[in-house]
């Protein structure tokens, strides 16, 4: 009964190649997000969707493309992985409107580390 | 455009000590978040502040959010190893209407020797 589930939990890939990251959550949430944690532990937003409406698209490589087939879903493509993607990625979930149902925050997936060689 | 400043980034300290974590806001909010996340884990919900005075307490932890300041702190007493981790603090800033985003301090790493 996992609220927001990342998979997979690591993924080691050589440069050059293409993967996916997958995230599920099942708090009913309308609003998820994608970010991106580097080794001094900054958190840096990518990406959110609003009940399968991008509303966030901050300024990432186009190589990065989120994908949101329902409220519940939210994938993340990297296509032609570099040296510098690797990270830790964290998929995250949300209520909205403001006023109140913002009281809870986000709750956040385990994290994908992604190791670029 | 709102920005939030924690201090300090690290901390190391002895079992036992008390201190304090300050987070700073540069517009005007009327909430606040912690979170802490242990290494190599997850970021995990600490303290919702949703209002100017609120106080809230787990533990060896409290939190505390002066909105007219724009200030909140998460003091830790007599730490113990155990709280160990990277606490972060986050404003919310709204847009669209209807949608909010977390803008998120850089974090504190807490380092508590036995």
């Amino acid at each position: 009964d996992t609220a927001v589930s990342q998979t997979p939990k690591y993924l080691v890939t050589q440069m050059g190649n293409d993967k996916s990251i997958k995230c599920e959550q099942n708090l009913g949430h309308d609003t998820m997000y994608w970010y991106k944690q580097d080794s001094k532990k900054f958190l840096k937003i990518m990406f959110s969707y609003n009940n399968k409406e991008l509303i966030i698209n901050e300024t990432v490589p186009n190589r990065f493309s989120p994908k949101s087939p329902d409220k519940a879903h939210l994938n993340l493509h990297i296509n032609s992985l570099e040296l510098g993607d690797s990270a830790v990625y964290f998929c995250a979930s949300s209520r909205n409107p403001r006023g109140g149902a913002s009281a809870s925050g986000y709750t956040f997936g385990s994290g994908t580390r992604l190791t670029v060689v | 455009e709102l920005k939030v400043e924690q201090n300090p980034l690290f901390l190391s300290m002895q079992e036992g000590k008390n201190y304090t974590i300050y987070c700073n806001y540069s517009t005007t909010s009327d909430r606040l978040y912690w979170y802490r996340q242990d290494p190599g884990k997850s970021l995990e919900s600490l303290f919702v502040l949703l209002s100017n005075g609120a106080v809230k307490q787990e533990g060896r932890l409290m939190a505390s959010l002066d909105t007219k300041a724009r200030l909140s702190t998460l003091h830790i007493t007599a730490a113990v190893h155990d709280l160990s981790a990277t606490y972060f603090c986050a404003a919310p800033t709204f847009f669209m209407d209807s949608n909010y985003q977390l803008i998120w301090g850089a974090g504190t790493k807490l380092i508590i020797k036995p």
